[in-house]
C-alpha cells in the first residue's frame, strides 16, 4: 500500500460524457502528478500540481483539466470523453516540488469509454 | 522531446534463469528509476540510481545506470514466478530544466517466468 488513495477504481461511461478521477496524495506530500496508460501508448505524464498551483504539463488533452483543492486533494476532470480515452488513469504524489525520485502511485481509475 | 527505449518488450523464461532489461535514450537524465506494477495496481519504485556508473543491488536484482546517464539495466538472477509482472524504467528530465516531475516512461517489459 503506497498510501495514495483513488476512486472510484472503475469507472463505465458512454462517449461525450464527463466524468471526475479523484486522488488523495500520501499523508504530508504536496505534489500530484496524474498519467494515463493504454496498451499504445504506455505510461503517459499528464499533469502535476504542487500545493494547489499547476507545476508542469505533460500530454494533457484540452478537454482534460485537473485542480488540487487546499486538502490537498486533486481531481482529474475527463470532459466529452471518446473511445480512445479508455485506459487507466494513476495519480502519484511525492513531498517534494520538484522532486522525481519518489513518486508513490495509487492503485489507478481504469475508465471504460462505450 | 526525451524518450526511453525498453527492450526486450516481452521476456517469458523459466525459473532460475537469470534476465536483463535494457533502458536506453539519447538523452541525459538527472535520475532514472526502475518500477514494478502488476494487474490492476499502481507501479511500484523498486529504485533510483542518480550517479553515472552506479550500481544498486537490491536482492537478486541489481540495477546500472549508464556512466553518461543515459541509458540503465535491470538484472535479474535466478528469475523466480514472483518476480512475473511488468518492469518500466523511468527518466527524470535534467536538473535546472522547467519540467520538475515530467517522468519519462519506457514501453514497459513484460516478464513471465514459469516454474
Amino acid at each position: 500500500d503506497s498510501g495514495v488513495t483513488q476512486t472510484p477504481k472503475h469507472l463505465i461511461t458512454a462517449t461525450g460524457q464527463r466524468v471526475t478521477l479523484r486522488c488523495s496524495p500520501r499523508s504530508g506530500d504536496l505534489s500530484v502528478y496524474w498519467y494515463q496508460q493504454s496498451l499504445d501508448q504506455g505510461l503517459q505524464f499528464l499533469i502535476q500540481y504542487y500545493n494547489g498551483e499547476e507545476r508542469a504539463k505533460g500530454n494533457i488533452l484540452e478537454r482534460f483539466s485537473a485542480q488540487q483543492f487546499p486538502d490537498l486533494h486533486s481531481e482529474l476532470n475527463l470532459s466529452s470523453l471518446e473511445l480512445g480515452d479508455s485506459a487507466l488513469y494513476f495519480c502519484a504524489s511525492s513531498d517534494r516540488e520538484t522532486d522525481t525520485d519518489t513518486q508513490y502511485f495509487g492503485p489507478g481509475t481504469r475508465l471504460t469509454v462505450l | 522531446t526525451q524518450l526511453l527505449e525498453q527492450s526486450p518488450q516481452f521476456l517469458s523464461i523459466q525459473e532460475g534463469e537469470n534476465l536483463t532489461v535494457y533502458c536506453n535514450s539519447s538523452s541525459v537524465f538527472s535520475s532514472l528509476q526502475w518500477y514494478r506494477q502488476e494487474p490492476g495496481e499502481g507501479p511500484v519504485l523498486l529504485v533510483t540510481v542518480v550517479t553515472g556508473g552506479e550500481v544498486k543491488k537490491l536482492k537478486r536484482l541489481t540495477f546500472q545506470f549508464g556512466d553518461a546517464r543515459k541509458d540503465s539495466s535491470l538484472h535479474i538472477t535466478a528469475a523466480q514466478p514472483g518476480d512475473t509482472g511488468l518492469y518500466l524504467c523511468a527518466g527524470a528530465p535534467n536538473a535546472g530544466g522547467t519540467s520538475y516531475g515530467k517522468l519519462t516512461f519506457g514501453q514497459g517489459t513484460i516478464l513471465t517466468v514459469h516454474p
